[in-house]
């Protein structure tokens, strides 16, 4: 059974600081990760995937992988009041196309 | 690009009466989509796949008989609540894999979610 752990928060942190959410994750095989940002009474939208150990950049936002250590990791810099929201890890299963396993969602709070 | 629909976008409904929602790819052909449900504070938890012109896949616990999934064209499934009761009420979301593109690292493209609340 695949599992993605995130802490449910909440996660205060002041505006323009850098927020840091983690994930880890039980399946070895696992091989790509997704993170996902979720407002309040809506669907989930893709902020970013990585699938190498290291980082992966794109804007304000960093993905950090280690696979060894199982974990996954987003930092979101300069942090807006627009970036509170729930944050959420997913592991896709093996093959073309799985449905995600989801982590219960970090819920994220800039204070202004 | 890559926009998923759902319809209708919130239902509410009698104990015991069945309810359809529908999922559609927009400008792309979907030969997968899965439909998602996430009671309120918690995460969303896969019920099933849906391949298009085969049976769908479902999750364990997820009861097939009262969850109906279709997925008659590569455009459009949909999900049949039979028999609804008041804890299936939920949200339920659907997502949309392509037949190329984005798939090389199974990129979903979400749909808004179907808000059902079951009297």
């Amino acid at each position: 059974q695949k599992e993605v752990e995130q802490n449910s928060g909440p996660l205060s942190v002041p505006e323009g600081a850098i927020a840091s959410l983690n994930c880890t994750y039980s399946d070895r095989g696992s091989q790509s990760f997704f993170w996902y940002r979720q407002y309040s009474g809506k669907s989930p939208e893709l902020i970013m995937f990585i699938y190498s150990n290291g980082d992966k950049e794109d804007g304000r936002f960093t993905a950090q992988l280690n696979k060894a250590s199982q974990y996954v990791s987003l930092l979101i810099r300069d942090s807006q009041p627009s970036d509170s929201a729930t944050y959420l890890c997913a592991a896709p299963g093996e093959g073309g196309a799985d449905g995600l396993t989801f982590g219960k969602g970090t819920h994220l709070i800039i204070q202004p | 690009g890559a926009v998923v629909s759902q319809h209708p976008s919130r239902v509410i409904c009698k104990s015991g009466t069945s309810v359809k929602i529908e999922c559609r790819s927009l400008d792309f052909q979907a030969t997968t989509m899965f439909w998602y449900r996430q009671f309120p504070k918690q995460s969303l938890m896969l019920m099933a796949t849906s391949n298009e012109g085969s049976k769908a896949t479902y999750e364990q616990g997820v009861e097939k008989d009262k969850f109906l999934i279709n997925h008659a064209s590569l455009t459009l499934s949909t999900l049949t609540v039979t028999s609804a009761h008041p804890e299936d009420s939920s949200f339920y979301i659907c997502s949309a894999v392509g037949l190329a593109g984005a798939l090389a690292y199974n990129e979903q493209f979400f749909g808004p979610g179907t808000r059902l609340t079951v009297l």
